[in-house]
């Protein structure tokens, strides 16, 4: 079975900073995504990023990027630049590698920005 | 605008009733998804559906029940057997193409035991 685990429960950061949240998995099927999702306080999950197993690059969206290290199985995301908007927080995810798309979560960090 | 919707955003149970929370989508995708979210914790899966009139029990099943009578629409009913039904509900929906596929969030039901 899937896990996610994220060890960070909250995280500062100033503004303009850059800054990295952890994430470690462990799956025993070889083609697998990883997720992350931005949760603001009003409660939508807005979808940030995707890295695949077999991706070469890591993955990278405008501010956003994707730290993926195959053989430790952590995929960290690192924000540059940071701004008050990032408040929130960001859940990591992994599929379950078949063809159902389900996704297990891990249990969060928040993150606060400050001016 | 395609996406989910996710209606009532807020909304109170009695003991003992069944109450049903509605999603709809409009992004033609095939795969719909319901989760629970308590306070501090991730996203638990409780049901989800890849085609019309087929759904898969999911981690917490167990005190819900789901119908997908049409591709848009995938209702949770939180029965009186959930015991503890307080939480954050999401709906979700992804395409389904070899998985992978990132799944989008409707703004969420929050339920409440009065």
């Amino acid at each position: 079975a899937q896990k996610i685990t994220q060890t960070q429960p909250g995280m500062f950061v100033q503004e303009k900073e850059a800054v990295t949240l952890d994430c470690t998995y462990d799956t025993s099927d070889p083609s697998y995504g990883l997720f992350w999702y931005k949760q603001p306080s009003s409660g939508e999950m807005i979808f940030l990023i995707y890295q695949g197993s077999y991706d070469q690059q890591n993955a990278t969206e405008g501010r956003y990027s994707l730290n993926f290290q195959k053989a430790r199985k952590s995929a960290n995301l690192v924000i540059s630049a940071s701004q008050l908007g990032d408040s929130a927080m960001y859940f990591c995810a992994i599929d379950d590698g078949g063809a159902t798309n389900k996704l297990i979560f891990g249990t969060g960090t928040l993150l606060a920005v400050q001016p | 605008d395609g996406g989910i919707t996710q209606s009532p955003k807020y909304l109170f149970r009695k003991e003992g009733q069944n109450v049903t929370l509605s999603c709809e989508q409009n992004l033609n995708h095939d795969a719909m998804y319901w989760y629970r979210q308590d306070p501090g914790q991730g996203l638990r899966l409780i049901y989800y559906s890849q085609i019309v009139n087929d759904f898969q029990k999911g981690d917490i099943a167990e005190g819900y029940s789901v119908s997908r009578e049409k591709k848009e629409s995938f209702p949770l009913t939180v029965t009186s057997a959930q015991k503890n039904p307080t939480a954050f509900y999401l709906c979700a929906s992804s395409i389904m193409v070899m998985g992978n596929q990132p799944q989008h969030f409707g703004d969420g039901t929050r339920l409440s035991i009065l």
